[in-house]
């Protein structure tokens, strides 16, 4: 039962240079989100996916991509990093659109940019 | 932007006491959620409670929602030291697509 797995679980990067988080989940669910949560700001939704091979804005999509390939995976991609996307990232999903949308995180990426 | 604010912004209380912690919103919804946070983990669901209800249970937890005050309420009763986290209560909005939206939670601090 791994659920939602993220990796990694920390990174440091240097300003401009890329990297991608992955996010896996095991329960075939069809919806898959990306968060990021930062001192006193709760979560924040970068972006989502409500199914393989489609992807959606969030509230905070800039400097970000994703792709949803197949099912079970969600990437999360940052093309030049910069020091204002320190921070923690949480990767959800969930199943059921109608009125039970509830969504399981992972473990969380603490990344830190320098 | 921010759906739910969550009130107080920290709370700290003493084991077997009870906790009560308060979200309002500002939309139509369909349903309220709280979700739980561990220092350093990922955020775990607790409760569900739909817009046509009024009071839920589960365990040591009541949920209250009145929409008309568009305002739901969290207690945790009989406090345990496990229970320290930080609690967030989340809506959709209305929408059908899955999204949530976040408060910024309150810290719930339960000394032994």
């Amino acid at each position: 039962n791994a659920g939602v797995t993220q990796t990694p679980k920390f990174r440091v990067l240097k300003t401009g240079q890329s990297m991608t988080l992955l996010c896996a989940q095991d329960m075939n669910h069809e919806y898959m989100y990306w968060y990021r949560q930062d001192p006193g700001m709760g979560l924040r939704l970068i972006h989502y996916s409500v199914g393989e091979g489609t992807t959606a804005k969030g509230e905070v999509p800039d400097g970000y991509n994703v792709s949803r390939l197949k099912k079970q995976n969600f990437l999360l991609g940052l093309e030049s990093a910069a020091p204002s996307q320190t921070s923690v990232y949480f990767c959800a999903s969930s199943y059921d659109r109608l009125a039970k949308n509830i969504q399981y995180f992972g473990a969380g990426t603490r990344l830190s940019v320098l | 932007s921010q759906q739910g604010e969550e009130d107080p912004q920290a709370l700290s209380i003493q084991e077997g006491e009870n906790a009560t912690m308060n979200c309002s919103y500002k939309t139509s919804i369909n349903n309220l959620q709280w979700y739980r946070q561990n220092s350093g983990r990922g955020l775990v669901h607790l409760i569900l409670i739909r817009s046509n209800e009024r009071e839920k249970h589960s365990g040591r937890l009541r949920v209250t929602l009145d929409t008309s005050k568009k305002s739901s309420s969290l207690l945790i009763t009989a406090s345990r030291a496990a229970d320290t986290a930080s609690y967030f209560c989340a809506t959709d909005r209305g929408s059908t697509l899955g999204r949530l939206y976040f408060g910024r939670g309150t810290q719930l601090t339960v000394w032994p």
